[in-house]
């Protein structure tokens, strides 16, 4: 059965702090993997990854996966109030429709 | 450009009802798959519509069907709601053909069984 599973579920940090989020997975028929961010409902996104090894910035957010150890994390810099949210990661199949598999999510709260 | 767009935003019904929840692609789009995200948990696939047609479905039993419209639109309806059913459903949307791995989720609609 896929599987995604991110760690930590829940984390607290205050304003400034850099964080770490990690995504491991273990699927068929890998062929991308994406990070959204879900602040209410919808979940916005924010990076595909598709090769190893190749960093995806956009702000003071980045990702980067590692294909031979089946992972990706999110980091974020200089935190504010605003990155509290839930970090969704989800894999992407080849076969059929291509659905996503999303993993249980990351809980991240700011406190200023 | 508008974005994916869904209704209702909320919904409240009794076990044993049968709801139906819809949906608008972002404009451009032709692929519409619809996910269950219970409180606490990601999203789930139930199934993805293709030219009018269900292409793929998650774990998901008959009572979820769906339907998708010559406009793209597409319809999800549960029947013999349980309280189980409760949850966000999310609404996603992309273009076929390669570079369009992207999908664009809607608001959700936020469905209550009592």
């Amino acid at each position: 059965e896929d599987k995604v599973v991110q760690s930590p579920l829940s984390l607290v940090v205050h304003e400034g702090d850099t964080v770490t989020l990690n995504c491991s997975y273990e699927v068929t028929n890998f062929r991308s993997l994406l990070w959204y961010k879900q602040e209410k409902k919808a979940p916005t996104f924010l990076f595909m990854l598709t090769s190893s090894g190749i960093e995806k910035k956009s702000g003071r957010l980045s990702s980067i996966l590692d294909k031979k150890e089946l992972s990706s994390i999110l980091n974020i810099t200089a935190t504010q109030t605003g990155d509290s949210a839930i970090y969704l990661c989800a894999v992407r199949l080849i076969q059929g429709a291509q659905k996503l598999v999303f993993g249980q999510g990351t809980r991240l709260t700011i406190n200023p | 450009d508008a974005g994916v767009t869904q209704s209702p935003t909320h919904l409240i019904k009794t076990r044993g009802q049968q709801v139906t929840l819809r949906c608008s692609p972002k404009s451009g789009h032709d692929t519409v798959s619809w996910y269950q995200q219970a409180l606490g948990q990601g999203p789930q696939f139930i199934f993805q519509y293709y030219e009018e047609e269900e292409r793929q479905r998650g774990n998901f039993p008959d009572r979820f069907s769906g339907h998708q419209f010559p406009n793209y639109s597409s319809e999800l309806n549960v029947n013999a709601l349980l309280l189980g059913d409760s949850a966000l459903y999310l609404c996603a949307s992309r273009a076929q053909g390669p570079g369009t791995d992207t999908q664009y989720f809607g608001p959700g609609t936020r469905l209550t069984v009592l």
